[in-house]
């Protein structure tokens, strides 16, 4: 099974604050990964695929990005409503395996 | 709009067996390969099992193969999870989700999530 090791486990953060989150993958998966933004007792919402494609409605200050097999989200100003837990997740093969998660919160 | 509703959840004893649906709407259901994923209560997520659009290909993780068969019903519009043989560690919030359009398995919509409680 590929390995994803997402880091930090957590992260306090100052609105407008610069913030990346990365994931390191076992084995070369390619661009086949995907970022999920989970809110507060909410359902997990896909933000970026493909490692750096934006998914529908996802405002422009996400982005992700790819050096070898690790990835990067980056939020370039932090708002209020980026509060809550962020997922790496492999798309390369079975199982679809998703890092442990990053929690982001404010200082 | 796309809307995917979980249903089927609750306390069950270890060794007893609960069966979970997700009715969809807002899509063409038949189009689209499903999936379960589930999180236990302050833990991250876990992907439990899919299948393909036309139930050709089914998939499980390691840790529910054997127990649990994913299936689905294209004129009902719905998705199921039988799981059987439960166990305490099965105790999670288990969320119906959908593929995005391939070529990429990536899941982009999911349901509220019912939560499964496994404990005598």
């Amino acid at each position: 099974d590929i390995q994803m090791t997402q880091s930090p486990a957590s992260l306090s953060a100052s609105l407008e604050e610069i913030v990346t989150i990365t994931c390191q993958a076992s084995q070369d998966i390619g661009n086949w990964l995907a970022w999920y933004q989970q809110k507060p007792g909410k359902s997990p919402q896909l933000l970026i695929y493909d490692a750096t494609s934006l998914a529908d409605g996802v405002p422009s200050r996400f982005s992700g990005s790819r050096s070898g097999t690790q990835y990067s989200l980056k939020i370039s100003r932090l708002q209020v409503e980026d509060i809550g837990s962020y997922y790496c997740q492999q798309a390369h093969s079975n199982p679809r395996t998703f890092g442990g998660g990053t929690k982001l919160e404010l200082k | 709009e796309v809307q995917l509703v979980e249903s089927g959840g609750g306390l069950v004893q270890p060794g007893r067996s609960l069966k979970l649906s997700c009715l969809a709407s807002g899509f063409t259901f038949s189009n689209y390969g499903m999936n379960w994923i589930r999180q236990a209560p302050g833990k991250g997520l876990e992907w439990v099992a899919s299948i393909s659009s036309s139930s050709s290909y089914i998939y499980y993780a390691d840790t529910v193969k054997g127990r649990f068969t994913i299936s689905r019903d294209n004129a009902k519009n719905t998705l199921y999870l039988q799981m059987t043989s439960l166990r305490s560690e099965d105790t999670a919030l288990y969320y119906c989700a959908r593929r995005a359009t391939p070529p990429g398995y990536y899941f982009d919509y999911w349901g509220q999530g019912v939560m499964v409680t496994v404990s005598s």
